[in-house]
């Protein structure tokens, strides 16, 4: 079985520009997180996707923003991008929502933005 | 404001012996507890977890132990391997509607053969 896969692996975008990351989740499974991962605050949840509704964000500001299509396959999107926006994003799927101890991860897209 | 706080940065230890790896939480409403075991240029990959009815759970040569009272969880890993050595993430879940996952900073275990 494939896992999750991430596309770009990695991208490199000035200040203001826009970005799209791509998130393939395992087949079958229909719940899909996005996460950020810096050194200076680790993990941390951006939004999480079921059945192409959000069903739950975290505190990031409204530049991040995503969607999910009804294959289950998920998009992240950041406008206006900042400095402090490089980082890890990393995708996760679950069969299920909230499903965490069968969540699998894909290897990320690492963001840097100049 | 950080609601899982994992305060070792680093952790080196001898192959064989045992890895105690800890993590607080600040949040009294966090009802399921996870530890995540990261290799560099990989994602996450799920190691344990605990629900907040019970104080340990074994799974092989991993055991984790939730102190409620002291909001205090750690992973054992007995055991040491080297294959272990990698970067581990302690995350906890308020339950109810809200899914989502707080995360710690992260532990780098590192194991000397």
């Amino acid at each position: 079985k494939a896992g999750v896969t991430q596309t770009p692996r990695y991208l490199i975008k000035t200040r203001g520009q826009q970005v799209t990351l791509s998130c393939s989740p395992i087949s079958g499974h229909r719940s899909v997180s996005w996460y950020q991962q810096t050194p200076g605050q680790g993990l941390q949840f951006l939004f999480e996707y079921f059945s192409e509704t959000q069903r739950n964000k975290g505190n990031f500001p409204g530049r991040f923003s995503g969607r999910q299509f009804s294959n289950s396959r998920s998009e992240m999107n950041v406008s206006t991008l900042e400095l402090g926006d490089s980082a890890l994003y990393l995708c996760a799927s679950s069969l299920s929502l909230g499903s965490y101890n069968e969540q699998f991860f894909g290897p990320g897209t690492r963001l840097t933005v100049l | 404001d950080q609601q899982v706080k994992q305060n070792s940065p680093s952790l080196s230890v001898q192959e064989g012996r045992i890895s105690i790896l800890n993590c607080d939480y600040t949040n009294s409403m966090f009802d399921y507890f996870l530890w995540y075991k990261k290799y560099p240029a990989e994602g996450p990959t799920f190691l344990i977890s605990i629900s907040s009815i019970k104080d340990k759970n074994e799974d092989g040569r991993f055991t984790v132990f939730l102190n409620k009272s002291a909001k205090h969880l750690s992973l054992h890993i007995v055991p040491s391997q080297p294959g272990d050595s990698a970067v581990y993430f302690c995350a906890a879940r308020v339950g109810g509607s809200n899914y989502k996952l707080t995360f710690g900073k992260g532990t780098l275990l590192t194991v000397n053969p």
